[in-house]
């Protein structure tokens, strides 16, 4: 089982606001990364570090983070954000890479 | 732009062994940690392990006694061997690059290019 803990399906009406949580313990020591995977697609990173977006990635998508829960907040969901999200970090011993259990977000 | 793709056998037979490489273009295999990472149909990420372009490694240890990667930096590649295959090894494998932040409250570590993936199936 995971270390890192989401939510399974979350939804949300066109152009308002989701907030996706991930919660474990390492998250008090390392930052959380954030994926967006369409179906049959690679995933594709939206944030990581404390709220950095890569280049591409629309200003909706912000990241925050407070104890053992770290959040992907999407401002004005429009269809297109439909998709799974997951988080990523390391296990509790900081020693390995780990992802979350994934969250899928329905745009209604 | 960074590019990444698998290449290798689409299907494997149970207890063999399964192996893939990962191309890099467009920048140099130098100065980066690679991952593999995987994903069973209609399953979440799976990290399986990555390597430092020196060679050192760390693997999932889940996996650990099947896992080999490998890096050869002439070519630009790196690779995965995964021994004893089974029907729960049938997964997409991607291949990912690792970057990592740094600031003075902590550091977080993400994989910013990955591969298109590529599917493995185990079955005779």
């Amino acid at each position: 089982s995971s270390e890192l803990t989401q939510d399974p399906a979350v939804s949300v009406a066109l152009g308002q606001t989701v907030r996706i949580t991930c919660q474990g313990d390492s998250l008090r020591s390392y930052y959380a990364s954030w994926y967006q995977q369409k179906p049959g697609q690679a995933p594709v990173l939206v944030i990581y570090g404390k709220n950095n977006r890569p280049s591409g990635i629309p200003d909706r998508f912000s990241g925050s983070s407070s104890g053992n829960t770290a959040s992907l907040t999407i401002t004005g969901a429009q269809a297109e954000d439909e998709a799974d999200y997951y988080c990523n970090s390391r296990d509790s011993s900081g020693n390995h890479p780990v992802f979350g259990t994934g969250t899928k977000v329905t745009v209604l | 732009q960074v590019q990444l793709q698998e290449s290798g056998p689409g299907l494997v037979k149970p207890s063999e062994t399964l192996s893939l490489t990962c191309t890099v273009s467009g920048g140099s295999i130098s100065s980066y940690y690679w991952s593999w990472i995987r994903q069973p149909p209609g399953k979440g990420l799976e990290w399986i392990g990555y390597i430092y372009y020196s060679g050192s490694t760390n693997y999932n240890p889940s996996l650990k006694s099947r896992v080999t990667i490998s890096v050869d930096t002439s070519k630009n590649q790196f690779s995965l061997k995964l021994s004893s295959v089974t029907a729960a090894d049938t997964a997409v494998y991607y291949c990912a690059r690792v970057s990592v932040v740094v600031t003075a409250a902590m550091r977080g570590y993400y994989f910013d290019y990955w591969g298109q993936g590529t599917l493995v199936t185990v079955s005779s």
